[in-house]
């Protein structure tokens, strides 16, 4: 199955900017949704079609998406970012979605 | 307002079935593809199937081809999802998500319900 690589904690100050990756084989090749999930909540869809803002959530929030890594990029970081973030593409071989392990986003 | 209203936590012994409802208002449910997923305790997310949006086809991943079963109801704008043969492995939280396409299926999830933990325990 395809794997999905995304470090385990990212730290950043308030105010300035996170960026969170999720490597794997070709991802470029593939399209990129990204996910903000904060303790005992549903997870929230933040970027899809790795660059585009579902309605409602802050231009803050971007991605990109080249080579064998996609990457979301929060801007001017605030406190209520706070949260883990996942990446999740389509498994052409297995087919179906999946899903990285999550990087704890740390506000500090 | 959109949403998704999931149905309460549940506790079921090992060998038994749990069966989960996602009620949707606030869009037209009979124009999106709906998901299942689930998240068990410290662990990531995980696919575990997808009904069309007139209920009449079902796709499911191959680890929970034999056990579990996606049906829904056009007339309440309700998915329903149930689980057989549970073992301590499947306590999770169970989510119901919309796809993100509108009369298309574009795999990815823009809307969750709260999720609903089932636990399963003897």
């Amino acid at each position: 199955s395809y794997e999905l690589i995304l470090p385990p904690s990212v730290s950043v100050a308030p105010g300035q900017t996170a960026r969170i990756t999720c490597g794997g084989n070709d991802i470029g090749s593939k399209s990129v949704h990204w996910y903000q999930q904060k303790p005992g909540r549903a997870p929230v869809l933040v970027v899809y079609d790795d660059s585009d803002r579902p309605s409602g959530i802050p231009e803050r929030f971007s991605g990109s998406n080249s080579g064998n890594t996609a990457t979301l990029t929060i801007s001017r970081v605030e406190a209520g970012d706070e949260a883990e973030y996942n990446c999740q593409v389509w498994d052409d071989t297995d087919e179906h979605p999946v899903f990285g392990g999550g990087t704890k986003l740390t506000v500090v | 307002q959109v949403q998704l209203v999931q149905s309460g936590a549940e506790v079921r012994k090992p060998g038994a079935s749990v069966r989960v409802s996602c009620k949707a208002s606030g869009f037209t449910f009979t124009r999106y593809y709906m998901h299942w997923l689930r998240q068990a305790p410290g662990q990531g997310l995980e696919w575990m199937g997808i009904i069309n949006p007139r209920g009449d086809s079902t796709s499911y991943a191959q680890k929970f081809q034999d056990r579990v079963t996606m049906t829904r109801d056009t007339s309440t704008s309700t998915v329903y999802m149930e689980v057989s043969s549970l073992r301590s492995e499947d306590t999770a939280v169970y989510y119901c998500a919309r796809d993100g396409a509108v009369g298309a299926l574009d795999w990815y999830f823009d809307l969750w319900g709260r999720g609903t933990l089932v636990t399963v325990s003897s």
